[in-house]
């Protein structure tokens, strides 16, 4: 079955633009997880959506937001970029509940300029 | 809050076996995972372990002691494709699947 699938691969920004990434969830994962991935802080956890409604949150800036979709779809926004938000953004869909295996798309390579 | 320690780097021999360390602290605890990234592609899943004790599959085996917050990644038998991160992430007990990462460690397969 297709694996999760995120869009656009890669993409430049200068500060100040905002930015959307999108994931699609491996067909019957409801839940999607954000990541953002840099260098020094490896991955920090942004938020998570089930069922349309945000179940989790990480420590980030209200910049960062979300929202899923009622296919499981999900589409992360990030306003007024910055410099530092230049970083891979994973997305990931595992079952609904406990602790399942998260299953990662290739990310969205962001660059701020 | 969380913390997790692991080693930057490691460099180990084609066939010989190697250790990655993993300590944490954790104001809750539902389970340690391993994850496995290659450069420039996603982090695959290896192990899981939420009970004190060793964990084989195949040639990797991931072991778990809750009451010193410590964990261990075996890989035997290595092979130059084994060459990638190796992520250690920790899943807070108030959590889902917000899991929470170690910075990871890079190892490399020399001949």
């Amino acid at each position: 079955k297709a694996g999760v699938t995120q869009t656009p691969r890669y993409l430049i920004k200068t500060r100040g633009q905002q930015v959307t990434l999108s994931c699609s969830p491996i067909s019957g994962h409801r839940s999607v997880s954000w990541y953002q991935q840099t260098p020094g802080q490896g991955l920090q956890f942004l938020f998570e959506y089930f069922s349309e409604t945000q179940r989790n949150k990480g420590n980030f800036p209200g910049r960062f937001s979300g929202r899923q979709f009622s296919n499981s779809r999900s589409e992360m926004n990030v306003s007024t970029l910055e410099l530092g938000d230049s970083a891979l953004y994973l997305c990931a869909s595992s079952l609904p509940s406990g602790a399942n295996v998260l299953t990662f798309g290739a990310g969205s390579r962001l660059t701020v300029l | 809050g969380q913390n997790i320690d692991q080693p930057t780097e490691m460099t180990a021999t084609e066939g010989a076996i190697v250790q990655i360390n993993c300590t944490y602290q954790t104001s809750g605890f539902n389970g340690l995972f391993w994850y496995q990234q290659h450069a420039g592609e996603a982090p695959t899943f290896l192990s899981y372990n939420v009970l004190d004790g060793l964990e084989e599959k195949g040639r990797f085996s991931s072991f778990l002691s809750r009451s010193k917050g410590y964990s261990y990644l075996l890989l035997k038998e290595l092979q130059m494709k084994d060459s990638a991160s190796y992520l250690c992430a920790v899943l807070p007990i108030t959590g889902a699947n917000n899991l929470f990462f170690g910075t990871g460690t890079r190892l490399t397969v020399i001949p």
